[in-house]
């Protein structure tokens, strides 16, 4: 069965620093990622998605993803965070019929 | 308003209750879900439920029984629960569960703790 793993269990920065958060799996077929977040209080929410083209993709809120099929990673990445990006972001990988969930990573954001 | 709804809330019961969760979708989906989310755990899909039929039924304990009237409506119902059973339920519904680009919108969960 695949799995999905997100190294970083807590991150904290400040605004203005860049974000890089990991994500990998261990699905050697086709596969279709996703990110999702999860703000304070609120319903988890897709930021964005890889099913197939540019392995470079861009989401809400200045988010982006790069796919490396070849390191089985889609890390999440932002150039410069906001308070408001304080959060838990779920990396996500759809293989066949089965959907799978990374552990989470909580973001907390320093003003 | 992600068009997923989830009634209740909140739910405290004993390990002899019986008592169901509620959750609705107004999306026009077809495919709806259910998981758990526990603390410093991964998500874990427990049911899926396709054009009204079960897909998945990832080794769930029979404590807990789904059950989808329609393609709008789940519900997740619960007996003899146990105390590691404490967890955020989340819903989730899609447009198929076939075809990698359906994204899931979820709602916002019922937090269940069982005494």
């Amino acid at each position: 069965a695949q799995s999905v793993s997100q190294h970083n269990h807590h991150v904290i920065l400040s605004e203005a620093a860049s974000l890089e958060l990991g994500c990998n799996y261990s699905y050697g077929g086709t596969v279709n990622l996703f990110w999702y977040v999860q703000y304070p209080g609120q319903h988890l929410q897709l930021l964005l998605k890889y099913f197939s083209g540019d392995p470079l993709v861009k989401g809400i809120k200045g988010f982006e993803a790069e796919f490396i099929k070849s390191k089985f990673s889609f890390n999440l990445r932002k150039p410069s965070v906001q308070w408001s990006d304080t959060a838990e972001y779920f990396c996500a990988v759809k293989a066949l019929e089965d959907m799978r969930f990374g552990a989470g990573t909580r973001l907390t954001v320093k003003p | 308003e992600t068009g997923v709804t989830q009634t209740p809330r909140h739910l405290v019961m004993g390990m002899t209750n019986k008592k169901s969760l509620k959750c609705e979708q107004h999306l026009g989906h077809n495919a709806m879900y259910w998981y758990k989310q526990s603390a410093k755990k991964p998500l874990e899909l427990m049911f899926v439920y396709n054009f009204k039929e079960q897909t998945e039924n990832n080794s769930v304990p029979s404590r807990f029984s789904p059950e989808c009237p329609n393609s709008s409506h789940l519900f997740l119902h619960l007996h003899t629960l146990q105390p590691e059973d404490s967890a955020l339920y989340l819903c989730a519904s899609s447009q198929g569960f076939s075809g990698g680009g359906n994204e899931q919108f979820f709602g916002p969960g019922t937090r269940l703790t069982v005494l």
